[in-house]
């Protein structure tokens, strides 16, 4: 079946831009995830969410960052007034359950000018 | 909050070679993943374990609990092994969903 989908692959921007980038979880799979990858820098964790439970955000790194997810579909994470700091790769996982193995998407590479 | 450590940062190797990448952790832990990531990005499984070992082909993953310490085994390298190899550590308790991460290990198989 079709693995994690995130689009765009690619988003070049202006600083003070809105950006949303989009993630299509596998089939089935309660739980989503979103995480950050900075240039040389090891993957961090955004946000959780798990079926129709509230989301875990505690990893969004400042009020500028939303993401939203309706039911156990598509997620969309926002990222208001761009700025260069936040280039990086965006990652989103999906997982039957929490306990189990999380599949990746290819990522969203942005980059804010 | 668990500090994830990898070892050593880059690693080269000639093909057929016997490679080990090193893991440690602080805090204790429900589960331990080891990634692969290729150039252009994407994000492999190869593991998840919790006890003992694993072996998938030519990868060998063993994990001590006590120790707090994980290695990955590749054996026979060839130079599509080439990668980042990362090593995710799941935390106990409630937020037993969150990933803590390493920052990888650069594997590179010359021919």
């Amino acid at each position: 079946g079709a693995g994690v989908s995130q689009s765009p692959s690619n988003k070049v921007t202006e600083k003070g831009k809105d950006v949303e980038l989009r993630c299509d979880p596998i089939s089935g799979h309660t739980a989503l995830y979103w995480y950050r990858q900075r240039l040389g820098q090891g993957l961090e964790f955004l946000i959780y969410f798990q079926g129709n439970s509230a989301p875990d955000k505690s990893g969004l790194p400042s009020d500028r960052f939303s993401a939203e997810r309706t039911g156990e579909s598509v997620s969309t994470l926002t990222i208001q007034r761009t700025q260069q700091e936040d280039s990086a790769v965006y990652l989103c996982a999906s997982s039957r359950d929490p306990a189990e193995t999380q599949y990746f998407g290819p990522g969203t590479r942005l980059l804010v000018l | 909050k668990n500090e994830v450590e990898q070892s050593p940062q880059n690693l080269t190797a000639q093909e057929g070679e016997f490679i080990t990448i090193n893991c440690s952790y602080s805090v204790g832990i429900s589960a331990l993943h080891w990634l692969q990531q290729h150039p252009g990005g994407g994000i492999v499984s190869l593991f998840m374990l919790s006890s003992g070992k694993k072996k998938h082909g030519r990868l060998i993953a063993t994990i001590n609990i006590q120790e707090k310490h994980s290695s990955l085994h590749i054996t026979a390298s060839h130079p599509r092994d080439s990668a980042v190899y990362i090593c995710a550590v799941k935390n106990s308790g409630g937020s037993n969903y969150k990933l803590t991460f390493g920052k990888g290990t650069l594997l590179t198989v010359n021919p």
